[in-house]
């Protein structure tokens, strides 16, 4: 499995720019990068996903570098209800042969403060 | 609305009473998955399904079942559920299983074993 690796946790003030980073050194060529999110115990809420070029949706900007072994998402302006477990995960073919798994680490709890 | 609908939310039971937790999608999809979340362990699969009658293990499959008798519906049985089931228990489902098909989550179900 491509293995993610995410700083514990970050703080960013209401109305600015977070920046999250995800370090993902073992990707292999056709292995998407997917960020989800979890508020407290709810389900985990698709964000946005890429392959090698930057993607932009109504919530956030991924930026993935030329090499792919690293990215970034970008949330443009964060507010209270932005506070959140964010989880950047590589969505792997599993042992099954067709079991297209994600693998959740512990991702960066991000605090959005007033 | 688009979503992943499971029931019941929480759960409560005793050692050995059999289960089932429901979970329905309504966006035709044909992937759908099992995972437990516990904490320090992060999110786990336990089955999924590629389409209809076509159900494999995921990671931590035993003590539980799973059927896929129709498109929508991804039911997760305890024939015997004991304590060490105590989980948080989401059902997740994809357009396809593959790497560019991002999973949808389900709000979830508390399920204690006592």
């Amino acid at each position: 499995d491509a293995k993610t690796t995410q700083p514990p946790s970050m703080d960013c003030a209401e109305g600015r720019a977070a920046n999250l980073p995800c370090n993902h050194s073992t990707i292999s060529g056709n292995e998407y990068v997917y960020w989800y999110r979890q508020i407290h115990s709810q389900g985990p809420q698709y964000i946005i996903h890429g392959l090698k070029n930057n993607e932009t949706n109504e919530m956030a900007s991924l930026i993935i570098t030329e090499d792919r072994k690293s990215s970034t998402l970008i949330l443009p302006h964060a507010t209270l209800r932005d506070t959140a477990v964010y989880y950047c995960i590589v969505r792997v073919k599993g042992s099954g042969g067709s079991n297209y798994k994600l693998t959740f680490g512990k991702g960066t709890l991000l605090t959005v403060n007033p | 609305e688009a979503q992943v609908t499971q029931n019941p939310r929480y759960l409560i039971t005793v050692t050995g009473k059999k289960l089932t937790v429901t979970c329905s999608q309504n966006m035709n999809h044909e992937y759908m998955s099992w995972y437990r979340q516990d904490p320090g362990l992060g999110l786990r699969q336990i089955y999924y399904s590629m389409n209809v009658e076509v159900t494999d293990k995921g990671d931590v499959p035993e003590g539980y079942k799973v059927s896929r008798k129709e498109k929508r519906n991804f039911p997760l049985i305890l024939e015997s559920p004991s304590p060490n089931q105590t989980s948080l228990y989401f059902c997740a489902s994809s357009l396809e299983g593959s790497y560019n098909s991002p999973l949808h989550f389900g709000n979830g179900t508390r399920l204690t074993v006592t």
